[in-house]
């Protein structure tokens, strides 16, 4: 079956510009997790979707980011006027709902912003 | 602030042998724990979890051990093999929030 997937694979932009990145998460999958993986580093928890609503959105780093889900499936993670420091691999995972149901990531965007 | 820690950026095993990948945390409202497993260019994918009520769990080649006492859990793979060459992650959840928090990171080297 599909698991989860990201577009776009790689996105390079420069500073200041604006970028979207997409998640199509696991068919009937309720819950919607970003995560951000610097270089060297775990993931780092971004923002958390449980149907259409932010259920937790406490890792956002500042008001330049921002996430959608509007229909309750596809989200889309938004970042304005990007830094450099914005570079790192953004991870999008999936699951039912529950506490103990387990995350099925997709393969993440690579941004680099020059 | 790390809360979750792996002090092992990398760790390299002959094939056969156990492999032992460590990770420590901080915060004591953490009540399940969970390994990922990361090959270049994929996202990590589920191994193994343990719930805080327990002190081990066991899935095959694989098992997780849980001292609460230390803050302290513990992965181990045996037999080794080369496919598990890999990146491992420990990551916790607290309560009934399913945010996950991750380490750093262990890269394990299998060598044939």
């Amino acid at each position: 079956g599909a698991g989860v997937s990201q577009t776009p694979s790689n996105k390079v932009t420069e500073k200041g510009k604006y970028v979207e990145l997409r998640c199509d998460p696991i068919s009937g999958h309720t819950a919607l997790y970003w995560y951000r993986q610097s270089l060297g580093q775990g993931p780092e928890f971004l923002i958390y979707f449980q149907g259409t609503g932010a259920a937790d959105d406490s890792g956002l780093p500042n008001d330049r980011f921002f996430a959608v889900r509007p229909e309750g499936s596809v989200s889309t993670l938004k970042i304005q006027r990007t830094e450099r420091g914005d570079s790192a691999v953004y991870l999008c995972a999936s699951s039912l709902s529950g506490p103990n149901n387990e995350q099925f990531f997709g393969p993440g965007t690579r941004l680099t912003v020059l | 602030d790390q809360q979750v820690k792996q002090n092992s950026p990398s760790l390299s095993v002959q094939e056969g042998r156990i492999s032992i990948l460590n990770c420590d945390y901080t915060n004591s409202m953490f009540d399940y724990f969970l390994w990922y497993k990361k090959y270049p260019a994929e996202g990590p994918t589920f191994l193994i979890s343990i719930s805080s009520i327990k002190d081990k769990n066991e899935d095959g080649r694989f098992t997780v051990f849980l001292n609460k006492s230390a803050k302290h859990l513990s992965l181990h793979i045996v037999p080794s093999q080369p496919g598990d060459s890999a990146v491992y992650f420990c990551a916790a959840r607290r309560g009934a929030g399913n945010m996950l928090t991750f380490g750093g990171g262990t890269r394990l080297m299998v060598k044939p």
